[in-house]
């Protein structure tokens, strides 16, 4: 299995561009979670999906994310426009039913840098 | 969900040595898990122990649970250099959403 497969690995845009991130979870995951992490604040979820549907976007900043997954093996953030202030890395993960409990997979992240 | 709060924020060792962390919770979970991240990567599950468990092993991993003092531990024994790296708890309770807290980095030094 080829875990969970994040695309683009690098990102490195200019203030008030369109950015499109995506994510390819691990086939047989139910649910797909988006994470930003920087160094101020952490590494915050900004919205997860189960069986394709948003459960829960409390975590998206503002109007500018937006977040889809039009199918189980896909995936995509974007943000419109970016800004300075979105440059961080951000992760994808899918999660797993395991032994107990849910066990998340994560993929190796997207680096943006918005200039 | 809930978010787990680790302790220390840094800890720096010996290669050899061992290295303890913990981490506090708030309410009532049903298990807990132990993420590390290496600089620059994704993080990876490490262990999971269920509410009803007391400790649980795997290799030089041990993680003990007080649900009484809502707090878990992760021991790293006999660390290695490449055991440097960041470490989460993540306390699970009605939902599948995994909130992350600062984490321990740990400096393994050669």
């Amino acid at each position: 299995d080829a875990g969970v497969i994040q695309s683009p690995r690098h990102e490195v845009t200019e203030m008030g561009q369109e950015v499109t991130l995506r994510c390819k979870p691990i086939s047989g995951h139910n649910s797909l979670f988006w994470y930003r992490q920087t160094m101020m604040r952490g590494l915050e979820l900004l919205i997860y999906f189960n069986n394709n549907v948003p459960i829960d976007d409390s975590g998206m900043p503002e109007d500018r994310f937006s977040a889809k997954m039009p199918n189980a093996s896909f995936s995509t953030l974007k943000i419109q426009p970016s800004e300075p202030r979105d440059s961080a890395v951000y992760f994808c993960a899918s999660n797993s039913r395991g032994t107990g409990g849910f066990i998340q997979y994560f993929g190796a992240g997207t680096r943006l840098s918005v200039l | 969900s809930q978010q787990g709060e680790e302790d220390p924020q840094a800890l720096s060792i010996q290669e050899g040595e061992n290295a303890t962390m913990n981490c506090s919770y708030k309410t009532s979970i049903n298990n807990l898990q132990w993420y590390r991240q290496n600089s620059g990567r994704g993080l990876v599950h490490l262990i999971l122990i269920r509410s009803n468990e007391r400790e649980k092993h795997s290799g030089r991993l041990r993680v003990t649970l007080d649900t009484s003092k809502k707090s878990s531990s992760l021991l790293i024994t006999a660390s290695r250099a490449a055991d440097t790296a960041s470490y989460f708890c993540a306390p699970l309770g009605g939902s599948e959403k995994l909130v992350f807290g600062k984490g321990t980095k740990l400096t393994v030094n050669p």
